[in-house]
């Protein structure tokens, strides 16, 4: 079957470092993608891999180990802006988004 | 517009009532796709079009639901005799090429069955 696994939520510091991680199972994969969603208002695109490694835009970056199955996206010098919940998404072997539940990211000053 | 749009943003209905949500894309974007969200949860795959194709409709969750997008553009998500299980919000998204993986989404419709 299809699976995406996240932890449900995460509590972070201004200023400091936020990895958060996602695991996949899923029939097809076609790159792994991160979205942030703010409460209340639709996701908007954060990240795209579908290599191996580490892909850095500013300060997020996110990471894939196809092999594992994983990915995780890290979230550097933390603003009160960065609360949100942070969705993993699997592209499966047609055109769908596998998504998982998202974790909602805490930010305390 | 410059980004994909959905109306009404709220929408309660008494249990029973047909209901009619509307999406426009981005202009010239192939690729349209329809979510359901809970709270809480990820978006849940409805249905694709490609053009005006209704290309994968297997995550309806009944033939309550229905969604068209007859000229290719403008698209709309239909549910009859809505019930309470159907409260959620419902995402649209468009994407520029076929299939299209990055998805840009619309605000959403809230809807409430009450």
């Amino acid at each position: 079957g299809q699976n995406i696994d996240q932890p449900t939520e995460m509590t972070a510091t201004e200023g400091a470092i936020v990895q958060i991680n996602c695991t996949y199972q899923t029939s097809g994969f076609n790159g792994l993608f991160w979205y942030q969603q703010h409460a209340g208002e639709a996701p908007t695109f954060l990240s795209y891999n579908v290599l191996d490694g580490l892909e850095e835009k500013g300060r997020f970056s996110s990471f894939l180990s196809r092999s594992k199955g994983y990915s995780y996206l890290l979230l550097k010098e933390l603003q009160m802006k960065d609360s949100a919940s942070y969705l993993c998404a699997v592209g499966d072997s047609n055109y769908q988004l596998i998504w998982g539940a998202g974790t909602k990211l805490i930010i305390k000053p | 517009g410059a980004g994909v749009s959905q109306s009404p943003r709220y929408k309660v209905a008494k249990r029973g009532q047909d209901v009619a949500l509307r999406c426009d894309p981005i202009s010239g974007h192939v690729s349209l796709f329809w979510y359901q969200q809970a709270l809480g949860q990820g978006p849940e795959f409805l249905t694709y079009f490609q053009n005006e194709a209704q290309l994968d409709k297997s995550g309806l969750p009944s033939d309550r639901f229905f969604a068209e997008r007859p000229e290719g553009s403008v698209s709309t998500l239909k549910i009859q005799r809505t019930q309470q299980e159907d409260s959620a919000v419902y995402l649209c998204a468009s994407s520029s090429r076929r299939g299209g993986y990055e998805q840009y989404f619309g605000p959403g419709t809230r809807l409430t069955v009450t």
